[in-house]
């Protein structure tokens, strides 16, 4: 069954809207979330990594300032696009993982900036 | 130079056929090593783990040679369902944080 729940799937809104994306862990506690964003025909690039109760650590070129990241509970991760643009177009996923099992991704979100 | 390299495909290759794919990274400190399987639009999904001695699940096999830093997966009696983008995927830390992927290689499978 799905490990990782992540709402919403698909998000089209206007320039300078600012979006937030949801990131469940199903059935456990994860203190530990990725974010990942996928560009068209690229690979997943790692954005930044949650840990619940202290601040995200961002991977270098990531704005930390337009990617807020929440990681207030054991179960939930929150990724805010603030000001959104066309560039910031593009599908993000989160994961996690449950010990030393490999990462489980979440449904992803496409997000569709106009 | 990319740090986990994918020939992009795509392989077009008839239903039964076998197809292997490679994969080289350029890390030679790497802890770990998988394939995803991505379908179009939607989100990786773990295919299989690669251990050092090799391993098989149903028709996938999937090898590592540390030595030469790459990584395989063979598919065997090739399904329509197996179409999909195949993501090598290695891991840089123990703890399994750091994943870094391949750009996927596309294979396409013919009736």
């Amino acid at each position: 069954g799905a490990v990782v729940s992540q709402h919403p799937s698909w998000v089209i809104c206007k320039s300078g809207t600012s979006v937030k994306i949801e990131c469940r862990s199903l059935d456990f506690q994860a203190t530990t979330m990725f974010w990942y964003r996928q560009f068209p025909k690229q690979s997943l690039m790692l954005m930044a990594t949650s840990n619940e109760g202290s601040k995200a650590t961002y991977e270098q070129g990531v704005e930390k300032d337009k990617f807020l990241i929440n990681h207030a509970s054991l179960t939930l991760s929150t990724l805010t696009v603030t000001s959104a643009h066309p560039e910031d177009s593009s599908f993000y996923i989160c994961s996690t993982k449950m010990g030393n099992q490999p990462q489980h991704f979440g449904d992803g979100t496409r997000l569709s900036i106009l | 130079r990319k740090e986990v390299e994918q020939d992009p495909g795509p392989f077009n290759v008839p239903e039964g056929a076998t197809v292997a794919f490679n994969c080289t990274y350029s890390n030679s400190a790497s802890q770990s090593f998988f394939w995803y399987r991505q379908d179009c639009r939607k989100e990786p999904k773990l295919l299989m783990s690669v251990y050092s001695s090799g391993n098989e699940d149903g028709r996938f096999t999937a090898q590592l040679n540390r030595a030469s830093q790459y990584i395989s997966l063979l598919i065997r009696d090739s399904k329509l369902s197996d179409s999909a983008t195949y993501l090598c995927v290695v891991n840089y830390d123990n703890a399994g944080n750091m994943l870094t992927f391949g750009g996927g290689t596309r294979l396409m499978v013919k009736p």
